[in-house]
């Protein structure tokens, strides 16, 4: 069974700060792909990143990183000088059987101004 | 290009009455998915489909629920006999292809169903 840990139900942050959030995931699956999703109170799931399995490289997108753990499950999610449109709950996402996303229970961020 | 859409934005029904959820994929989007997300948990799947066919239908908690598309585009979640247990938002994804987790799944706005 395939599962998705986000330890983190919600974190505030005042603007400017950098924040970090946490996702640990379970698959018995060698092959498999993470993803984090945001989901600002409009309701829409926004994609934000996917990796694979076998792809370990730290990435960096504008304000946003994410690093990836194989040795300890995780895939973790950085924002660097926080903005209050960064408000939104955060979800990780594992998929392993080829289709169906297993999601974690969400991170909900506030970024105060 | 125009995302996945969703309609209606919102349903308030009755216990025990019926009520179909449409969702209308990206153009050209062979795989679609359907999940539901009750408050203050992560979306939970439901059903897939790759072209007309549901693929995986797993997720579907019983049998007063039931998904279709017919033509391969445009998807309808039927509830029969809603109950309060049902009220959640409902949301639709779809991706190009849908084969071996390869792809990214682009989500609509949701259906936020309550049933009374």
């Amino acid at each position: 069974a395939q599962k998705v840990t986000q330890a983190q139900t919600e974190i505030s942050v005042v603007e400017k700060e950098d924040v970090t959030l946490d996702c640990v995931y379970e698959t018995r699956d060698t092959t498999y792909y993470l993803f984090w999703y945001k989901q600002p109170p409009s309701g829409e799931l926004v994609f934000l990143i996917r990796r694979n399995s076998f792809d370990e490289q730290n990435e960096i997108s504008g304000r946003y990183s994410w690093n990836f753990q194989k040795s300890t499950s995780s895939f973790n999610f950085t924002i660097t000088a926080s903005q209050v449109v960064d408000s939104a709950v955060y979800f990780c996402a594992l998929s392993s059987l080829g289709y169906q996303l297993t999601f974690g229970k969400g991170t909900k961020l506030s970024v105060i101004p | 290009g125009a995302g996945v859409s969703q309609t209606p934005s919102n349903k308030v029904t009755e216990k025990g009455k019926y009520v179909e959820l449409r969702c209308d994929p990206i153009s050209g989007h062979t795989a679609l998915y359907w999940y539901r997300q009750s408050l203050g948990q992560g979306p939970e799947f439901l059903i897939y489909f790759q072209g007309t066919g549901a693929a995986d239908d797993s997720g579907l908690p019983n049998d007063r629920f039931f998904a279709v598309r017919p033509e391969g585009s445009v998807s309808t979640l039927k509830i029969q006999r809603t109950e309060r247990g049902d009220s959640a938002v409902y949301l639709c994804a779809s991706s190009p292809a849908g084969t071996s987790g390869l792809e990214t799944q682009y989500f609509g706005p949701g259906t936020r169903l309550l049933v009374l």
